[in-house]
């Protein structure tokens, strides 16, 4: 079944620690994003990619980094998370061909950093 | 600067009808999406207009104005599973997916 998966989907880390969130998506969407949430508050665009070994910033500097090597894949990462970064991360895709592109998302990852 | 205005909070009756308003003001359009969100849950997509009038799914309906900056989602028969957060988005002249912050709806039997 065609879907898009994030992991963990949980996390609870130190200050200065270095980690990876996973995204990955089954539906060989060409377009992937990653978007920050805090509770009642809109998405923030953090990265985007429109295809492998193409990634772009968004409008929210929050110091991480993302690869695309592969279609299917876009991994987050933060280098030293600060308690600032404790919020919702959410991944999506979609296509570019369609008539409508509707952005799909994975279940997200809350990320707690003491 | 680009911004997506939708009230913070609204209470509707189960099995009534409610309308969720949206203006935006963004540089360049190129779609107005709606998505659901329910509490501690990714959105999922419900509708889509791109042209100005009205677009039916079901229990859900979306109108958008370009010449008003407008749009809303009208909920018919609300059920109690209909209580979420809906989030209006535009596309904007680059293709990116401005967000609002959301319209908390609560429903009450």
């Amino acid at each position: 079944e065609a879907d898009i998966y994030q992991t963990p989907r949980y996390l609870v880390i130190g200050t200065g620690k270095k980690i990876t969130l996973e995204c990955s998506q089954t539906m060989g969407h060409d377009k992937m994003y990653w978007y920050q949430q805090d509770p009642g508050m809109e998405l923030h665009l953090i990265h985007y990619s429109y295809g492998v070994n193409s990634t772009e910033k968004g409008d929210l500097s929050s110091e991480s980094t993302v690869s695309r090597i592969r279609t299917e894949h876009f991994p987050l990462t933060l280098e030293s998370a600060r308690p600032s970064h404790t919020s919702q991360y959410l991944c999506a895709s979609s296509e570019t061909s369609g008539e409508v592109n509707e952005q799909f998302f994975g279940p997200g990852t809350r990320l707690t950093v003491l | 600067g680009q911004n997506i205005d939708q009230p913070t909070e609204m209470t509707a009756t189960e099995g009534a009808i409610v309308q969720i308003n949206c203006t935006y003001q963004t540089s360049g359009f190129n779609g107005l999406f709606w998505y659901q969100q329910h509490a501690g849950e990714a959105p999922t997509f419900l509708s889509y207009n791109v042209l100005d009038g009205l677009e039916e799914k079901g229990r859900f309906s979306s109108f958008l104005s370009r010449s008003k900056g407008y749009s809303y989602l009208l909920l018919k028969e609300l059920q109690m599973k209909d209580s979420a957060s809906y989030l209006c988005a535009v596309m904007d002249s680059n293709y990116q997916l401005i967000w609002g912050a959301g319209t908390k709806l609560i429903i009450k039997p």
